[in-house]
C-alpha cells in the first residue's frame, strides 16, 4: 500500500527565517509529486510539479523553490519567510498514466505560522 | 479567472437528509472533473471523479455531469454527521493524451446537524 508522509506536521517561524518542508512517498514508483498551498478554509493552489528526480516546474511564483532530491522525496523551502507564506502546505502524488490516473493522493499537511 | 466555480459556500444538512453541491467550469476545455473531501486538518481525499455525461454513483454519493453547460453536481444521500467537511471541485483539460493540471474551486462547507 502507498503511503506518503509530510513533515514537519506544524512550524511557527519568523518573518525572514528560512524554511523547509519534506514529503516522503512509499510504495509507489516514479509518481508524479506536488505541492500544495491553502489559505484556512480556502482553495488549493498548486506551487510545483515533479515528474522525474531532479526535475521540477513551477506554477506560481511565492518566493519559495522545490526539489526532487530521490524519487520518493519532494522537498519544499526558502531562504527567507514572509508573512504571506502562512498557511496549510500539502504534498500530493499521482500515477503517469493517461486519462484517468490523475487523481491526487494527498498527505496530511504541514500547518505554517509565520510571524 | 478562476476557471471552476461551485456554490453554495457553505450548506447545513439535517443528519439523514440530502446535501446536494454544484460546480461550474468556465473554460470548455475543461470537461474532466473530481469531488474531493477536507476534514478539518487533514489533506484532500478523492471522492469520485466523472468524465461522461449523465450519473455516476458510487455508495451514498452520486455525481452528475453535463458537458454541455460544463455543470457537474454531487449529492450524498442519507448524509451522516462525519460527512460533515469541505467538498471541493476539481477540472482538467485534455493534454494529448494525458489530463494538464487540476484546477480547484473555492470549496463548499458541509454541516451535518444531528
Amino acid at each position: 500500500a502507498q503511503t506518503i508522509h509530510q513533515w514537519p506536521v506544524a512550524e511557527i517561524k519568523a518573518v525572514g527565517s528560512p524554511l523547509s518542508l519534506g514529503c516522503t512517498i512509499k510504495g509507489k514508483s516514479s509518481p508524479n509529486l506536488y505541492w500544495y498551498w491553502q489559505a484556512t478554509g480556502g482553495t488549493l493552489q498548486q506551487l510545483f510539479y515533479s515528474i522525474t528526480v531532479g526535475q521540477v516546474e513551477s506554477v506560481v511564483q511565492l518566493n519559495l523553490s522545490a526539489s526532487r532530491p530521490k524519487d520518493d522525496q519532494f522537498i519544499l523551502s526558502t531562504e527567507k519567510l514572509l508573512l504571506s507564506h502562512s498557511g496549510f502546505y500539502l504534498c500530493a502524488w499521482s500515477l503517469w498514466g493517461g486519462v484517468g490516473a490523475e487523481t491526487l493522493y494527498f498527505g496530511s499537511g504541514t500547518r505554517l505560522t509565520v510571524l | 479567472q478562476q476557471k471552476v466555480q461551485q456554490s453554495p459556500e457553505s450548506l447545513s444538512v439535517p443528519e439523514g437528509g440530502m446535501a446536494s453541491f454544484n460546480c461550474t467550469s468556465s473554460d470548455r476545455n475543461f470537461q474532466y472533473f473530481w469531488w474531493y473531501r477536507q476534514h478539518s486538518g487533514e489533506g484532500p481525499k478523492a471522492l469520485m471523479s466523472i468524465f461522461s455525461d449523465g450519473d455516476k454513483k458510487e455508495g451514498r454519493f452520486t455525481a452528475h455531469l453535463n458537458k454541455a453547460s460544463l455543470h457537474v453536481s454531487l449529492h450524498i444521500r442519507d448524509s451522516q454527521p462525519s460527512d460533515s467537511a469541505l467538498y471541493f471541485c476539481a477540472a482538467s483539460e485534455l493534454r494529448g493524451s494525458a489530463l494538464g493540471r487540476l484546477h480547484f474551486g473555492a470549496g463548499t462547507q458541509l454541516i451535518v446537524i444531528p
